[in-house]
């Protein structure tokens, strides 16, 4: 399969606790985007990376989120001392190219539960 | 906030043409217009994205009214498979981000 992947598909977690989300985005896009999806909701923007940099973090929701692509490649986000209200589904997406949004190709999600 | 206007729902029925409206009345002259859908539990899914002349691929076709204030999304001949959440999102050439709705929810009834 060579589309977009997410590691793990499910976590639950209590609140106070670290949580990372992996994703390995479509081996020659460089572009890869975070975002988040709460119920009934579209996704949301949270941060993206052109390669290894990241462009834009302003979006992130508060500084317990941060995010790192090291390599240009895979892409972590981690959630620092988690709450209720994080529960939610976070999205990666990889697209081609340096202008533009473009078609961007979606993993299956992480669903994040904090009891 | 988004800047596009779609249905909250709408039924269509199997092998019929499914045709979802999007209203973009502050759509700028860079812009163009982006559809996605999500089917139920995945991640969205790219369908197709216009400028100004209609565009169509394997999976659709866009067609973006002259003044390109609205466009609609033509799901030819639908199957129970394309029951998803459908979103119409405008977004510049150069920008990075996409900003989401809530989308049409569209049903297909055998």
């Amino acid at each position: 399969d060579t589309g977009v992947s997410q590691d793990p598909r499910h976590k639950i977690t209590k609140r106070g606790q670290n949580v990372t989300f992996r994703c390995d985005p479509i081996s020659e896009h460089n572009r890869l985007y975070w975002y988040r999806q709460t119920l009934g909701q579209g996704p949301e923007f949270l941060t993206y990376f052109q390669n290894e940099a990241q462009l834009e973090k302003s979006r992130l929701l508060s500084d317990r989120f941060s995010a790192e692509r090291p390599k240009g490649s895979f892409s972590t986000l981690e959630i620092q001392r988690t709450e209720q209200g994080d529960s939610a589904m976070y999205l990666c997406a990889s697209s081609p190219g340096r202008f533009g949004p473009f078609e961007q190709y979606f993993g299956p999600g992480t669903r994040l539960t904090v009891t | 906030d988004a800047k596009t206007t779609q249905p909250t729902s709408m039924d269509c029925a199997e092998g019929r043409a499914a045709n979802l409206p999007c209203n973009h009345s502050t759509i700028s002259g860079n812009e163009y217009v982006y559809w996605y859908r999500q089917i139920h539990s995945q991640g969205p899914q790219y369908i197709i994205h216009g400028l100004k002349n209609n565009e169509t691929n394997e999976m659709a076709s866009l067609i973006i009214t002259e003044d390109r204030k609205s466009s609609t999304l033509i799901l030819p001949h639908a199957t129970l498979r394309d029951t998803a959440v459908y979103y119409c999102i405008v977004s510049g050439y150069s920008n990075y981000q996409l900003i989401w709705g809530a989308g049409t929810k569209l049903i297909i009834k055998p």
